[in-house]
């Protein structure tokens, strides 16, 4: 069974622009889920999708959006990239299920220059 | 206050040994889940073990088991027999779940870097 993938493996942008990051869950798997991981920080929660329809965010700025689509794959952007942006982003999947445990992928790692 | 508190910032342990990683959480829910995910430098999280809240038996998956103390409300990981392979970034995490609002994310601790000698 195919895990958790994630595009592009690296990203480079400058300050300003937008990035937008790929997720494609486990099949059968319906909640998408982002996090941040950024030097120091630790993994902050970004964005839950389910369902196509965004349950929660973290404490991150509106430009930090994303979407779900029908097949459950998901999309992060992030808008007007700031230097403190540059960090891991992974996303991670889940069923609904007595544990409802995450499974993550590789990650995308974006470097704001 | 943290929710997941990992005070063992890096950890040495000799190859075939075992090694514990503490874990203690805070939450006021009475239904709560516990995870412990491996990060190795290539930066995916690897999912370890998962303890409930309602469990009364400490959840074992291979060499790794999960020593779940509710009432001080640790978690302890412990490794058996470390492999060289076994030296990575060691996260527990926390899903509580509230009540209506039904937020499932991970609250993460700050992890412990953990290194296998041989």
């Amino acid at each position: 069974e195919a895990g958790v993938t994630q595009s592009p493996t690296h990203l480079i942008k400058t300050r300003g622009q937008q990035a937008t990051l790929r997720c494609s869950p486990i099949s059968g798997h319906t909640s998408v889920y982002w996090y941040q991981q950024a030097l120091g920080l630790g993994l902050q929660f970004l964005l839950w999708y389910d369902e196509g329809e965004e349950r929660n965010r973290g404490n991150f700025p509106p430009r930090f959006s994303g979407r779900q689509f029908p097949n459950y794959s998901s999309e992060l952007n992030v808008n007007a990239l700031e230097l403190e942006d540059s960090a891991l982003y992974l996303c991670a999947s889940s069923s609904v299920s007595s544990t409802d445990t995450q499974y993550f992928g590789p990650g995308t790692r974006l470097t704001v220059l | 206050a943290q929710k997941i508190t990992q005070t063992q910032p890096g950890m040495f342990v000799q190859e075939k040994e075992a090694v514990t990683l503490d874990c203690t959480y805070d939450t006021s829910d009475q239904s709560y889940g516990l995870f412990w995910y491996k990060q190795p430098s290539s930066g995916e999280m690897i999912f370890l073990i998962y303890q409930g809240s309602y469990d009364e038996q400490n959840a074992t998956e291979g060499r790794y088991s999960l020593n779940f103390q509710k009432a001080r409300k640790s978690a302890n990981l412990v490794i058996s027999a470390s492999q060289l392979g076994d030296s990575a970034m060691y996260f527990c995490a926390m899903r509580e779940r509230y009540s209506g609002a039904g937020s499932y994310q991970l609250t993460f601790g700050k992890g412990t870097k953990l290194s296998v000698i041989p």
